[in-house]
């Protein structure tokens, strides 16, 4: 079946680096990409998304590339700070008609070092 | 504050035990989601309710049984739970998707469910 994975668990970084979590996606219907960060007890809370008819977006501090010829999807996060410190999900929507239809990958860990 | 409220925070219970857990949005949107969070696996989507009709049940076991009264309010209805059914079960809304755009769930703190 259709899933969306990431290929790290677990990213340690220094503060102040710049951190990258890649994602790999298989259900080429779906039509948008949502990156969520979970931080510990609190539900997941929106970072960026992307639309399949892009290849990259820009917000603050954070960058979505969406590469479509390998179903690869990656968050950049700039100047890395402490407060990124938290678990990154990928999502994907496909389909859901007038509601989302999010598949979200198992997450990735994210550690800053001070 | 994401504006949506999911209480309790943290639930104890028999597997004989019947318990409710509760959602409430101040958002104004007509969707609502229930997901599970295991451990070492992705968020499950449950349930989807547009103003106040299921629109997905997703292979769902029956001990779950979801209730949505109204736009703002979510209950999940908890009988005869499964140990393996203790997760955090997280309570998502969002406003109807228009064709073409983006747009974004916005989540509870979840609750933590532990079944013995």
């Amino acid at each position: 079946g259709e899933s969306v994975g990431l290929h790290l668990p677990t990213l340690s970084v220094q503060e102040g680096d710049n951190s990258i979590i890649n994602c790999a996606y298989s259900n080429s219907a779906s039509d948008y990409f949502i990156w969520y960060k979970q931080e510990s007890g609190k539900g997941p809370q929106f970072i960026i998304d992307i639309r399949s008819n892009m290849d990259k977006r820009q917000g603050q501090r954070v960058t979505v590339l969406l590469n479509k010829t390998v179903k690869h999807l990656s968050l950049q996060i700039a100047a890395t700070q402490p407060g990124d410190s938290a678990v990154y999900f990928c999502a994907e929507n496909a389909g859901g008609g007038s509601n989302y239809k999010l598949t979200f990958g198992k997450g990735t860990l994210l550690t800053v070092n001070p | 504050e994401t504006g949506v409220t999911q209480t309790p925070r943290h639930l104890v219970m028999g597997m004989t035990n019947k318990k409710s857990l509760k959602c409430e949005q101040h958002l104004g949107h007509n969707a609502m989601y229930w997901y599970k969070q295991s451990a070492k696996k992705p968020l499950e989507l449950m349930f989807v309710y547009n103003f106040k009709e299921q629109t997905e049940n997703n292979s769902v076991p029956s001990r779950f049984s979801p209730e949505c009264p109204n736009s703002s309010h979510l209950f999940l209805h908890l009988h005869t739970l499964q140990p393996e059914d203790s997760a955090l079960y997280l309570c998502a809304s969002s406003q109807p998707r228009l064709a073409g755009e983006t747009g974004e769930l916005f989540f509870g703190e979840g609750s933590r469910l532990t079944v013995l």
